[in-house]
């Protein structure tokens, strides 16, 4: 089975901080894609990437960034959190750039940005 | 752009029973996939069923099936015999194959109560 591990569940930072999402999955996938995920708005694509050092900006990339050295990790980044990035995050991959291939998700990163 | 709409924020249903979540969506494009995801409370989200677009036959997995109107552009998703194990929030989702990017675009969700 596809298995796509997102390290930290649950974390409180406070404004203005640093944070590092960090994802890595175990199925050599080439797509790698960040969401967020809102009551009432469903998810909402961040970032994705097709390959390593590859990166393109989904709906919603202003405040974030993301890098990709190697092609199991897939990394989010808040270069200065603030209160309304409080949210749950989905990292998530896919075998390929071939559209309906199954995308398959991590169990989500609980930030709470106080 | 694509957009995905689902307006039950939510729906119950008793055991055994059959329920229907709705979604429709806005496209320009004649060809496309869509898809529902079953997010349960312990929060990973898993493949539910997948329709292409110019398949004109409903598809169908296990108790799981969907009513595909393109001209309506609705697509609904059917849960017949509902277990306990069905209640989770439900996405409906469109990828395009303009970009041939991958990605999904999400509709806002249902969560599904499933009463014993």
């Amino acid at each position: 089975d596809v298995k796509v591990t997102q390290s930290s569940r649950y974390l409180v930072k406070r404004t203005g901080e640093k944070v590092f999402l960090e994802c890595v999955q175990d199925m050599d996938h080439e797509n790698m894609f960040w969401y967020r995920q809102d009551p009432g708005l469903g998810l909402r694509l961040i970032y994705f990437s097709y390959d390593v050092k590859m990166k393109e900006k989904g709906d919603i990339p202003e405040g974030y960034s993301v890098s990709r050295e190697k092609k199991e990790r897939f990394s989010l980044i808040l270069e200065s959190a603030s209160t309304n990035q409080t949210s749950m995050y989905l990292c998530a991959s896919s075998l390929s750039r071939r559209v309906g291939n199954t995308i398959y998700f991590g169990e989500g990163s609980w930030l709470t940005v106080v | 752009a694509q957009t995905v709409t689902q307006s039950q924020p939510e729906m119950s249903v008793q055991e055994a029973e059959t329920v229907t979540l709705s979604c429709t969506y806005d496209t320009s494009e004649s060809d496309y996939y869509l898809f529902w995801y079953k997010q349960p409370p312990s929060r990973q989200m898993i493949l539910v069923i997948r329709q292409e677009a110019y398949k004109q036959q409903n598809a169908t997995e296990n108790r799981f099936s969907v009513n595909f109107q393109k001209a309506a552009k609705s697509f609904s998703l059917k849960i017949s015999d509902s277990q306990l194990g069905d209640a989770a929030m439900y996405f409906c989702a469109y990828a395009s194959f303009s970009g041939n990017t991958g990605k999904l675009i999400f509709g806002q969700g249902t969560t599904l109560q499933v009463k014993p």
